[in-house]
């Protein structure tokens, strides 16, 4: 069964400041890697994802950076903004249909 | 263009009664999906549909719990017998996959508390 380790688990950043989440996984059927901004009472809202034909992605402020060889990829939030704080949780496809496979999840804040 | 839309989106019960939710998924979206999450934790796979077929079901999914797509568009998730444990928020999401592709937009969530 597929794990995806994700750390750390809380992360306070100063406004401006860059966030670094990390996630590892064990093994995947297909290449496609998303990470997912949840704020409380709501459900997960797709951020951003990347399949790894490229080592980097990146839409506005949000990039993924991915290492196949050493099965991790991590987000880089930069410049960081008080609406920013919510929890991201990664994931990694479960199986061979495409079910994913969630991190625990990382709480940012962004403190003004 | 509506999103992934679930009901109710809170559901209080009493231990052993039964539960249905509703998940309308972005139209023209051939799979749909049902996790669970629970409090600090990420979303777990429960089960997933392609269009009205139902094609793998997680472990965690006990013979307490069906799930419908009859005709490949809205989906219900039915708790039989309610247990404390099942309390958790019921969240659903849509796809429209191809090989390698699989976009997962989710759905607010039903919040079940069970008593």
């Amino acid at each position: 069964q597929q794990q995806v380790k994700q750390s750390p688990q809380s992360l306070i950043v100063q406004k401006g400041g860059i966030s670094i989440i990390n996630c590892a996984y064990e093994n995947t059927a297909f290449d496609y890697f998303p990470w997912y901004q949840q704020f409380p009472g709501k459900g997960p809202a797709l951020l951003i994802a990347i399949r790894p034909d490229v080592s980097e992605k990146k839409e506005g402020r949000f990039t993924i950076s991915f290492n196949k060889s050493a099965k991790q990829f991590s987000l880089h939030i930069m410049d960081s903004q008080p609406g920013d704080s919510a929890t991201y949780f990664c994931a990694a496809p479960g199986g061979s249909q495409g079910n994913l496979i969630f991190g625990k999840g990382t709480k940012l804040s962004v403190k003004p | 263009d509506t999103g992934v839309s679930q009901d109710p989106r809170h559901k209080i019960t009493k231990r052993g009664q039964n539960v249905t939710f509703r998940c309308d998924p972005i139209s023209e979206h051939n799979r749909l999906y049902w996790y669970r999450q629970t409090l600090g934790q990420g979303p777990e796979f429960l089960t997933y549909f392609q269009n009205e077929a139902q094609l793998e079901k997680s472990r965690l999914l006990s013979d307490r719990f069906s799930a419908e797509r009859p005709k490949g568009s809205f989906s219900t998730l039915e708790i039989q017998r309610t247990e404390q444990g099942d309390s958790a928020m019921y969240l659903c999401a849509s796809s429209s996959w191809t090989s390698g592709n699989d976009e997962q937009f989710f759905g607010p969530g039903t919040r079940l508390t069970v008593l």
